[in-house]
């Protein structure tokens, strides 16, 4: 079957870093996205990772090991407002979107 | 750009009536919108996918006469739950792609259902 192993949750303190881990096992891979969700509201697009290696994009940045099938979400900076769940999905060979269980990141002061 | 609006942003419902939840690409022309379901503290649950012109294609477990998909044309997608029960309560969320299979999808603001 497939399958997106990510954290519960996690704590970190404002200023700090964070690393959010995101483990996969699925038929064929088309890519990686992060997605970033605060409570009550819809996702919103993060990043995408088709290659390995890292891609950074602000105070985010997201890393891809196709033959690890790992990815992680490292956020730099952090703010309060980066706490949210963090929700890892890949697209396999039927370009169909495998959703993980998703990271609740809390930040504290 | 790449804009999905969704309406209502919530709603409140009676047992055994039905509503309905629409779902528009403002700014570009989707010929499949994908319909989530979300519980409290989970994850995203595709419900069915949404095609222009065509019958929608459900997930296996969703009942396709309860859930009601209709996507007349390239910018809209209407979801209308048939007899609600207060077990549908839940928040459903549609999304776009605006491009390849690779796009990002793109979602409205989702509708919080609540059935009393």
């Amino acid at each position: 079957g497939q399958n997106i192993d990510q954290p519960t949750e996690m704590t970190a303190t404002e200023g700090a870093i964070v690393q959010i881990n995101c483990t996969y096992q699925t038929s064929g891979f088309n890519g990686l996205f992060w997605y970033q969700q605060h409570a009550g509201e819809a996702p919103t697009f993060l990043s995408y990772n088709v290659l390995d290696g890292l891609e950074e994009k602000g105070r985010f940045s997201s890393f891809l090991s196709r033959s690890k099938g790992y990815s992680y979400l490292l956020l730099k900076e952090l703010q309060m407002k980066d706490s949210a769940s963090y929700l890892c999905a890949v697209l396999d060979s039927n370009y169909q979107l495998i959703w993980g269980a998703g990271t609740k990141l809390i930040i504290k002061p | 750009g790449a804009v999905v609006s969704q309406h209502p942003s919530w709603v409140i419902c009676k047992s055994g009536t039905s509503v309905k939840i629409e779902c528009r690409s403002l700014d570009f022309q989707a010929t499949t919108m994908f319909w989530y379901r979300q519980f409290p503290k989970q994850s995203l649950m595709l419900m069915a996918t949404s095609n222009e012109g065509s019958k929608a294609t459900y997930e296996q477990g969703v009942e396709k006469d309860k859930f009601l998909i209709n996507h007349a044309s390239l910018t809209l997608s209407t979801l209308t739950v048939t007899s609600a029960h207060p077990e549908d309560s839940s928040f459903y969320i549609c999304s776009a792609r605006d491009g390849t299979d690779t796009s990002p999808l793109h979602f409205g603001n989702g509708t919080r259902l609540t059935v009393t």
